[in-house]
């Protein structure tokens, strides 16, 4: 299976600033997804982060709020924008191998002030 | 799609015990299921998966179960122990031409809290 590291692993922001997440995998993935997590809920899928492209997003998100990078197949980021209390989340990195399996990063806790 | 709930199920068992957790999914073009396992301030971890072709599926102290006409989903973990208090994830997996990809939709978790 992938290993997933995430940085920072949480951190406590002011609102209207701006907070940038790397996700880094040990092995080159073809798909790599963001995802977020609000206190006691599930999981909501963000966006795709294609590689050489813009990413792909679900409704509700949109870039402008929520930048994505991925430069290669082991590496993205996502960048929370000018945020708010509401952003406070955990944040998590997950990617998809060839074999369907899907593996998710240990998470961003993000706190809002 | 997007899973909302303000307060999670709670399932209480006695360790040794087995436990049954249960999920309904809403897609019959899901082809693929997996449970996950997510303790505090950690990432979800996966557990077991099953593909719709089949309707169970064993692991080490897991059974998944599958039943496509209902659309039901459950987790069988044999004799309970402690480090198994987690909240636990379905997910299901569909093609989405929008997104040109398979996604994940995660159910709302239940928590399980294992009682020595």
């Amino acid at each position: 299976s992938a290993v997933i590291s995430q940085k920072p692993s949480r951190d406590i922001c002011q609102r209207g600033t701006s907070l940038t997440i790397q996700c880094q995998v040990d092995s080159q993935v073809t798909m790599m997804f963001w995802y977020r997590q609000q206190p006691g809920q599930s999981l909501t899928l963000i966006a795709t982060a294609n590689q050489g492209s813009e990413a792909t997003y679900e409704s509700g998100f949109v870039i402008d709020k929520f930048p994505i990078s991925r430069p290669n197949l082991t590496f993205s980021t996502l960048t929370v924008s000018n945020m708010s209390p509401e952003d406070s989340s955990i944040y998590l990195c997950s990617v998809r191998d060839s074999f369907s399996e899907q593996f998710f990063g240990p998470g961003t806790r993000l706190t809002v002030l | 799609g997007e899973s909302v709930g303000l307060h999670l199920p709670t399932l209480s068992v006695q360790e040794g015990d087995n436990s049954i957790i249960n999920c309904a999914y809403s897609n019959s073009a899901s082809d693929y299921f997996i449970w996950y396992k997510q303790e505090s301030g950690k990432g979800p971890q996966f557990i077991i998966d099953i593909r719709s072709n089949m309707d169970k599926r064993q692991g080490q102290r897991v059974t998944v179960l599958l039943n496509k006409t209902v659309k039901h989903l459950s987790l069988q973990i044999a004799a309970t122990q402690p480090g198994d208090s987690a909240v636990y994830f379905c997910a299901e997996s569909a093609f989405y031409s929008g997104a040109g990809s398979y996604q994940l939709t995660f159910g709302k978790g239940t928590k399980l809290s294992v009682i020595p």
